[in-house]
């Protein structure tokens, strides 16, 4: 099963708002809630931001929202600050315990 | 507060085994609430999922590398662990551990990885 498509890079200044898309299938993305997002800066491990969709864990600011309509997912950074600069990977469930990954979006604060 | 620390060898020949220990601390990873994964990253690349294991050892792998993957659970030691048969170049890459909640589709503690290179 290929990767979901991501676009391989978004910018935005400080303030503006961001959304990155995902893209992919009725057995994936679209068949189930179990779209998540994580944000990774390089060296570091990634990191959940959003998941179900558009379900905050604790201590994600409320900038970051998710949204998903048919075979798309979609990440939105709004207020956008220095620190969001970084990779970000949309997933989803499919099923029997497994898993897909986005090829991944670099995030430039210009 | 629950980690994740990842173990093993940084440099494997090719045609080799790869080994690699996940330890889980602060937490039981006989937690009947948990699965316990490997996710992979070859340099300036994506994530790929590799495999997902639960305490009672039901194991789940990622079809493309279902062949040459086998992920096991040592309880008494609270670890679990990755073996990738006949490696190449193209398996190098950080490989990470991480926690996924039952019943729900995320990964929500990582590892902070481990690069394994696959050199001659």
């Amino acid at each position: 099963q290929s990767a979901l498509a991501q676009p391989p890079s978004a910018s935005g200044s400080p303030g503006q708002s961001v959304t990155i898309s995902c893209t992919g299938t009725s057995s994936d993305i679209g068949g189930n809630k179990y779209v998540s997002w994580y944000q990774q800066h390089p060296g570091k491990a990634p990191k959940l931001m959003i998941y179900e969709v558009s379900k905050r864990p604790s201590g994600v600011p409320d900038r970051f929202s998710g949204s998903k309509s048919g075979n798309t997912a979609s990440l939105t950074v709004s207020g956008l600050q220095a620190e969001d600069e970084a990779d970000y990977y949309c997933s989803s469930y499919v099923g029997s315990n497994k898993f897909i990954f986005g090829s991944g979006t670099k995030v430039t604060v210009l | 507060q629950l980690q994740l620390q990842e173990s093993g060898p940084g440099l494997v020949k090719p045609s080799e085994t790869l080994s690699l220990t996940c330890t889980v601390s602060g937490g039981s990873i006989t937690n009947s609430n948990y699965y316990w994964g490997w996710i992979r990253q070859p340099p300036g690349k994506g994530l790929e999922w590799v495999a997902s294991i639960y305490y009672s050892g039901s194991a789940y792998y990622n079809p493309s590398l279902k062949s040459r993957v086998t992920i096991s659970v040592d309880t008494s030691k609270n670890q679990f662990s990755l073996r990738l048969s006949s490696v190449t170049a193209a398996d190098t890459a950080v490989y990470y551990c991480a926690r996924r909640p039952d019943t729900v589709g995320h990964f929500d503690y990582w590892g902070q990885g481990s690069l394994v290179t696959v050199s001659s």
